[in-house]
């Protein structure tokens, strides 16, 4: 079964740095990308990245880029979402999930349970 | 970026009926679409992908079509389950961008 499992709620000051991950099991980490989403309180979904673990490459919405790095670890099966100095504007749920890919036979979806980040001083 | 509106932005509904969301990309993203359901406090749940497939497991009252730059999801016979906001994705292009959602309440 897939799961993509994510670290626990985090509650950061303004400035501060944070990490979250989401580690992958029930398949062969390398050969899908994982995306990362934000859903901020009561809006909609915004997708923030995605990573191909195969290689570490990226790529990113432009409102996030600068702002946000996504990597990944292979030898833990875990992709992750930083930042170097929070904003109370991140705020949000994040999500890491897989999505359908055009052109292949990768037509599902999954979804970790979501981290709650909230800056506040 | 390729902007994904959807119409309804809320639809009022009752147990049986059928409603239909529309989703208009400002682009064409030929059939990489898909359809989300999400319920409060839970991540999103795939319904339908490129444009018309109906996801595993996803009930039959689930429909979608289009292509090109305009889509529908249809629900046929709305169930009490079914109450929740729905939300359409381009995967065509990156950046993937996301409508904003259609909230579906209980009349």
């Amino acid at each position: 079964e897939v799961q993509l499992a994510q670290s626990g709620a985090e509650v950061k000051e303004p400035g501060e740095s944070l990490r979250i991950s989401c580690k992958a099991s029930g398949y062969k980490f390398t050969k899908y990308w994982i995306n990362w989403v934000r859903q901020m309180p009561g809006k909609g979904l915004e997708w923030i990245g995605r990573i191909d673990p195969s290689d570490s490459y990226t790529n990113y919405r432009p409102s996030f880029q600068g702002h946000v790095t996504i990597s990944a670890d292979k030898s833990i099966s875990t992709v992750h979402l930083q930042w170097s100095s929070l904003r109370p504007s991140d705020t949000a749920m994040y999500y890491c999930a897989r999505f359908p890919v055009k052109f292949t036979h990768n037509t599902t979806s999954h979804w970790g349970q979501g981290t709650l980040v909230t800056v506040s001083s | 970026d390729i902007q994904m509106t959807q119409s309804p932005s809320t639809l009022s509904a009752s147990v049986g009926d059928s409603v239909t969301i529309t989703c208009r990309a400002s682009q064409n993203i030929v059939s990489w679409l898909a359809w989300y359901q999400q319920k409060p406090g839970k991540a999103p749940n795939l319904l339908i992908y490129q444009a018309s497939s109906l996801e595993s497991g996803v009930p039959s009252r689930f429909s979608g079509t289009g292509s090109g730059t305009e889509f529908t999801l249809t629900i046929s016979g709305l169930q009490p389950d079914d109450f929740a906001t729905y939300y359409c994705q381009q995967y065509n292009t990156s950046p993937i961008t996301f409508g904003q959602g259609t909230r579906l309440e209980i009349k």
